[in-house]
């Protein structure tokens, strides 16, 4: 079963604009990470934030975290046709450090 | 630094067929994880290895099982495959230090028909 769904499914922007993903869980969780997929190969590792901080930046990057409604937001600032691909979130629940990831949503940015 | 490597890229196989993967951790990285990613899905854990035992296992039957070497590196294993084991399967391992965050390789493509 997924643990984390992220939100929307799919978005489509242009060059520039900002892009906005969302994620949800259910259980108690040690930490949640975001990764980035390329074309059905390896994840890359973008940031993690830990269950007690509330936000967390990298670069054009900018990750929240509210614990209290199970959900936390990716923020791409002034995206780029590179940044083209799917975007997962990953949970560790309380008692394991085992991530479980949601289905992903994959983000088109068009130049 | 080579980052972690998996052999082969694509593999086709048939029905009741048996399957290796190989992975090669990062430098330093002494535990190996697997994930089954079905096409449109996010990555399903199938299990993890440590000192060349599982420590952990998701909710995979045991027509998949795993080893790992002594130099870290690790095989899976599927017997009697299903056309549903076709999958992206990767790879992914955390330094000694026991850092949460995983490095991915890019991952085994298997089709079965």
């Amino acid at each position: 079963s997924q643990q984390g769904e992220e939100d929307p499914q799919a978005l489509s922007i242009q060059e520039g604009e900002n892009a906005t993903m969302n994620c949800s869980y259910k259980t108690s969780i040690n930490n949640l990470q975001w990764y980035r997929q390329n074309s059905g190969r390896g994840l890359v590792h973008l940031i993690l934030i830990r269950s007690n901080e509330r936000e967390k930046h990298s670069g054009r990057l900018r990750v929240t975290l509210d614990t209290s409604k199970k959900s936390s937001s990716l923020l791409i600032t002034a995206s780029r046709a590179a940044d083209t691909a799917s975007y997962f979130c990953a949970t560790d629940a309380k008692g394991s450090y085992i991530p479980t990831f949601g289905r992903g949503t994959s983000l088109i940015v068009h130049p | 630094d080579a980052g972690v490597t998996q052999s082969p890229t694509h593999l086709i196989k048939t029905r009741g067929q048996q399957v290796t993967l190989r992975c090669s951790p990062k430098s330093g990285h002494d535990t190996v994880s697997w994930y089954q990613q079905a096409l449109g899905q996010g990555p399903q854990f199938i299990f993890q290895y440590y000192e060349e035992e599982e420590r952990q296992r998701g909710n995979f039957p045991d027509r998949f099982s795993g080893h790992q070497f002594p130099n870290y590196s690790s095989e899976l294993n599927v017997n009697a495959l299903l056309l549903g084991d076709s999958a992206l399967y990767l790879c992914a391992s955390t330094p000694l230090t026991g850092q949460e965050t995983q490095y991915f390789g890019p991952g085994t493509r298997l089709l079965v028909l």
